[in-house]
């Protein structure tokens, strides 16, 4: 199975502030990459998906890039709606599997 | 506007098989450009992917599962469903079906059914 590595797990934050969150794959995934916000007793939401594209209706602060084994999620300026767990998944193959999550907190 | 809905027992004893289903509502699951999965997230853990289903019936799974696993489909009905027999412990997760995009991530899920394996 491909492993899925985020870093930080966890992150403080204040509300403006540019935020990046890296995901490393154990294996190349080309750009096999998407990127989900959790909120507690809510289901994932799909924010990026193919490294860098933006679903519709996520707003344009959220950004995403890489390719191959190194992903990065930005959040441009933080807003109070954006504390939540963050969760990196690789489709590249199957079985899918999901990066440990890294919680936004605020500071 | 997509909905998923699970549905199903919630307690389980250890050894019993765990049977949940989806539905689907303001699409339809014979979609060509769609699979149908399900993922489950056990308490204040991460996700786990367990495997995803076309409308034809072809289907594929986690490895990690798939010896317990059965994932069917009933387009009367507009629903998929999910079994995982022998259940323990570790299958106590908060259990959600979702739709997989044919780009291969998940755009719509459920809200989630928590489903506890204790004796």
């Amino acid at each position: 199975d491909i492993q899925m590595t985020q870093s930080p797990s966890s992150l403080s934050a204040s509300v403006g502030d540019r935020v990046t969150i890296t995901c490393r794959a154990s294996q190349s995934i080309t750009k096999y990459l998407n990127w989900y916000q959790q909120k507690p007793g809510k289901a994932p939401k799909v924010l990026i998906y193919a490294a860098s594209s933006l679903q519709s209706g996520v707003p344009s602060r959220f950004s995403g890039s890489g390719s191959g084994t190194d992903f990065t999620l930005t959040i441009s300026s933080l807003q109070p709606e954006d504390f939540a767990t963050y969760y990196c998944q690789h489709s590249y193959t199957t079985p899918y599997t999901f990066g440990q999550g890294t919680k936004l907190e605020i500071k | 506007q997509l909905q998923l809905q699970e549905s199903g027992p919630g307690l389980l004893k250890p050894s019993e098989t765990l049977s949940l289903i989806c539905n689907v509502s303001g699409g339809s699951i014979s979609s060509t450009s769609y699979y149908w999965g399900w993922i489950r997230q056990p308490p204040g853990k991460g996700l786990e992917w367990i495997g995803s289903i076309y409308y034809s019936g072809s289907t594929y799974y986690n490895p990690s599962l798939k010896s317990r696993v059965t994932i069917s489909v009933d387009m009367s009905k507009n629903q998929f469903s999910l079994k995982l027999t022998s259940v323990t412990a570790a299958d106590t997760a908060v259990y959600y079906c979702a739709r997989e995009h044919d780009n291969r991530y998940f755009d719509y899920w459920g809200q989630g059914t928590q489903v506890t394996v204790s004796s």
